[in-house]
């Protein structure tokens, strides 16, 4: 049990549409990264949220666009879909920033385009 | 822009057999160097993490770093079938993780 869960685990959408992720973090984390892992890929780093503000962000373009709340849960919204958006969304939790130990991802959200 | 690379494998290895996977990065500031395991249709999970010029063994698993050559590795004593799967390679810069693409192992039985 990583404390990180993701909604929903799989989604299909259609070319165009609009697409909302979620994330829960750990108990007592204030930071979510957001990464994209393509197949065959390695994950890429989409962006952070710390303490709801973004901290830091990948080579996306802006209509990957997140949100942190209160409870420090987030959210990765991604606007007018392409095919190639289709992979693998992992969301991590941590304490104050980027941690130095590593992530612990969540089980992902399985998003595909058609 | 950091960049970590790996051996493209994919890697096969005869049940208990010594699997060695390797990587290189390019940024000579990173201090922080992790292997994920991830199997397919799942998350990567953390294996081991290596900070220090050295090895660092961790049951089965030994991870190397040579930070003057920028060259991380992972080596598998005694290779299990469950061993099968993707390995990535993980570099920390600055608020971010940097993956490569991963060394496909596959242990035969």
């Amino acid at each position: 049990e990583t404390g990180v869960t993701q909604s929903p685990t799989h989604l299909i959408k259609t070319r165009g549409q609009q697409v909302t992720l979620r994330c829960s973090s750990q108990s007592g984390h204030n930071t979510v990264s957001w990464y994209q892992q393509a197949l065959g890929q390695g994950p890429q780093f989409i962006f952070q949220y710390y303490r709801e503000e973004e901290n830091g962000r990948g080579n996306f373009p802006p209509r990957f666009s997140g949100l942190q709340f209160p409870n420090y849960s987030s959210e990765l919204n991604v606007n007018a879909l392409e095919l190639d958006d289709s992979a693998l969304y992992l969301c991590a939790s941590s304490l104050a920033g980027t941690p130095i130990y590593g992530y612990t991802f969540g089980s992902g959200t399985r998003l595909t385009v058609v | 822009q950091k960049e970590v690379e790996q051996n493209s494998g994919p890697l096969s290895v005869p049940e208990g057999a010594i699997a060695s996977l390797n990587c290189t990065y390019s940024d000579r500031v990173s201090q922080s160097f992790f292997w994920y395991r991830q199997y397919s249709g799942k998350s990567p999970e953390l294996i081991m993490s290596i900070y220090s010029n050295g090895d660092k063994e961790d049951g089965r698993f030994t991870a190397q770093l040579n930070k003057a050559s920028q060259y991380v590795s992972l080596l598998i004593r005694d290779s299990q079938p469950s061993d099968s799967a993707t390995y990535l390679c993980a570099v920390r810069g600055g608020n971010q993780f940097y993956f490569g693409t991963g060394t496909s192992l596959t242990v035969i039985p």
